[in-house]
């Protein structure tokens, strides 16, 4: 079946550095990747997606590209807020009928003044 | 009122309670979801109703009863839960005719089993 892996948190970083979060799937066909975020207190929300090969999905700063190659849609964002604290997930959609959406297990991002 | 809204946030019950969580949603989608969310863990997608029928049920058991009146509401019967089914319960809902379509989700009810 569909699975996601992503990088094990928490991340800890400074205000300003660059960020990375490894995501990594497996899927048959050609699925639409996503990145949700989940701030404190909240449910998850959209942050960015990609529906095909190639495409580079971005939002706030951050942005993310579908390798299908390396099956792999890393988040990036080159200068990170305190603001940004929050968890993270990468999910893919089959995009077959209703959103069977498989999600990873969350990265949680600490961004320190 | 709009998105998707779930009540109540919290919810503390003993193993012999029996509970309802309630979502809503205002975004005029097809589909609803139930999912839990546990520490550690990738979120665990418990039913799925598409048109108001129930099109998933990812081996719950059945002390997790949902129901769905209609395409806006979406309810969580709880009886006779165990510890272990303390965790955040989150609803979503989305548009199930769009391919790659985004969903949305409520803020989640914080359940503690006692």
């Amino acid at each position: 079946g569909d699975s996601v892996t992503q990088m094990e948190g928490p991340v800890t970083l400074s205000e300003e550095a660059f960020l990375t979060i490894n995501c990594t799937y497996t899927a048959t066909g050609y699925p639409s990747l996503f990145w949700y975020v989940q701030y404190p207190g909240e449910g998850l929300q959209l942050l960015l997606k990609a529906t095909k090969a190639d495409d580079k999905g971005s939002n706030k700063g951050f942005e993310a590209t579908y390798r299908k190659e390396t099956t792999s849609f890393h988040l990036e964002k080159g200068s990170v807020q305190v603001s940004d604290s929050a968890v993270y997930f990468c999910a893919l959609n089959p995009g077959r009928g209703y959103q069977k959406v498989t999600f990873g297990t969350g990265t949680k991002l600490q961004v320190i003044p | 009122e709009t998105g998707v809204t779930q009540t109540p946030r919290h919810l503390v019950m003993g193993m012999t309670n029996k509970k309802s969580l309630k979502c809503e949603q205002h975004l005029g989608h097809n589909a609803m979801y139930w999912y839990k969310q546990s520490a550690k863990k990738p979120l665990e997608l418990m039913f799925v109703y598409s048109l108001e029928e129930r099109v998933e049920n990812n081996s719950v058991p059945s002390r997790f009863s949902p129901e769905c009146p209609n395409s806006s509401h979406l309810f969580l019967h709880l009886h006779t839960l165990q510890p272990e089914d303390s965790a955040l319960y989150l609803c979503a809902s989305s548009q199930a005719d769009r391919d790659a379509d985004i969903q949305y989700f409520g803020a989640g009810t914080r359940l503690s089993v006692l």
